[in-house]
């Protein structure tokens, strides 16, 4: 079954630090991996979106890698701000009984404190 | 810049009213979509269309029904509202989902069923 595993749950960092976070995931076929943010109460909004042959794309203070081999993803923050308070989302497009489909992790969420 | 427009935002059903959704999409894309979001879980796909006249299942479509009569709507029926169903529905849209590009998503509906 496709599945992907984001790490940790849920983190709390201060102003202005960086922050990493992690994402595994085992659907395969695979063919691209994107991080979306969500803020409470709004809709996930599209941060990066990388295919097999691309080991790290860049959203501003947002960097995101991929290592297509083990299967796993990173989102590194750098000089968070307050406004980066949100939930993380990773989610892996592949091939689900023969259908292309979309596989969503559980999400970490993210609190900046000042 | 509409994007995707979900509504209503809140509502509350009892327990086997039937009521219904709206999603629509200014963007003239082909693929349009239905998620639901509940605690500690990724999104799920309920339904979606890769075009006007055409509907498929997602992984959790019983309960609800869907129709594409235009490109810009896709509205999600609930038949027999169950308190099962209390969750926040999110509609998402792409140009193409056969190719690497970008979801849009509504800001959500969040639905209690009492």
């Amino acid at each position: 079954k496709n599945q992907v595993e984001q790490s940790p749950q849920s983190l709390i960092i201060l102003e202005g630090k960086n922050c990493t976070l992690q994402c595994n995931y085992t659907v395969s076929p695979f063919s691209n991996l994107r991080w979306y943010k969500q803020d409470t109460g709004r809709g996930p909004v599209s941060l990066t979106i990388m295919t097999f042959s691309e080991n790290t794309k860049s959203n501003g203070r947002y960097t995101a890698t991929l290592d297509a081999d083990t299967k796993q993803s990173s989102l590194h923050i750098t000089a968070s701000q307050l406004s980066d308070s949100a939930s993380y989302i990773c989610v892996v497009s592949g091939f689900n009984t023969g259908r292309r489909a979309l596989t969503f992790g559980s999400g970490t969420r993210l609190q900046v404190q000042p | 810049n509409a994007g995707v427009t979900q509504t209503p935002k809140f509502q509350v059903l009892k327990t086997g009213q039937s009521m219904t959704l709206q999603c629509a999409q200014d963007m003239n894309h082909e693929y349009m979509s239905w998620y639901r979001q509940d605690p500690g879980m990724g999104l799920r796909l309920i339904h979606y269309s890769v075009g006007a006249g055409i509907t498929d299942q997602g992984e959790v479509p019983n309960g609800y029904n869907v129709s594409r009569s235009t490109t810009e709507d896709f509205p999600l029926r609930l038949l027999s509202a169950a308190p099962s169903q209390t969750s926040v529905y999110f509609c998402a849209s792409s140009y193409s989902h056969n190719k690497n590009t970008e979801a849009f998503f509504g800001q959500g509906t969040r639905l209690t069923v009492v």
